[in-house]
């Protein structure tokens, strides 16, 4: 079974601090996402990555950005939080960038910030 | 760009029920579509994928069908128990893996 994983169920930070989001999967995985859960707004896609050192951004990346140093992880980075991204986060991975692959999803980052 | 929509927002059923989730979208140029349940706090747990060329999918009490031309994929579930009760959320895959997501149907099944 792929395994998704994140680095915390749930953060609490300060505005203006400095906020690294986690994700790790385990199947080799050569595709990774981040997206952001809002109530009435879904799911929307931040960053992903297609192979390491790669990024492209999604529709909301805005005060966002990302790192993929090792296949296995895609970090997610708030470089000055601010109230207006609290919100749940979602790692997400895929096999390749080929049609068709499905997605599987870590258990997601409770993020407040105060 | 693609929309995709899940209606009604909310759903309540008798146990036992038999019932149907629908989801519809803009555009028909799609790789594929998939299926997810949301438990409350948690993430997502993939259902069924759909390939674009594929009509329906089935995993033990769930069946998804989809028909691109029209731009609709329902996802049937049968006789409906309390543990169904989630959220269902419907995407669908474009170009570089990239998924549109609904905003999904919150389901609850009543002893």
């Amino acid at each position: 079974d792929v395994k998704v994983t994140q680095s915390s169920r749930y953060l609490v930070k300060r505005t203006g601090e400095k906020v690294f989001l986690e994700c790790v999967q385990d199947m080799d995985h050569e595709n990774m996402f981040w997206y952001r859960q809002d109530p009435g707004l879904g799911l929307r896609l931040i960053y992903f990555s297609y192979d390491v050192k790669m990024k492209e951004k999604g529709d909301i990346p805005e005060g966002y950005s990302v790192s993929r140093e090792k296949k296995e992880r895609f970090s997610l980075i708030l470089e000055s939080a601010s109230t207006n991204q609290t919100s749940m986060y979602l790692c997400a991975s895929s096999l390749d960038a080929g049609a068709g692959n499905e997605q599987f999803f870590g258990p997601g980052t409770r993020l407040t910030v105060l | 760009k693609q929309e995709v929509t899940q209606i009604p927002a909310a759903l309540s059923v008798p146990e036992g029920e038999n019932l149907v989730l629908n989801c519809s979208f803009t555009d028909s140029a799609i790789y594929n579509l998939q299926w997810f349940r949301q438990d409350p706090g948690k993430g997502l747990t993939s259902l069924l994928l759909i390939q674009s060329s594929q009509r329906e999918q089935t995993s033990g009490r769930l069946n998804a069908s989809l028909d691109k031309s029209s731009g609709r994929s329902t996802l049937y579930i049968a006789a409906s128990q309390p543990g169904d009760s989630a959220t269902y959320l419907c995407a669908v895959g474009g170009a570089n893996s990239k998924l549109t997501f609904g905003k999904g149907i919150t389901l609850s099944v009543r002893p």
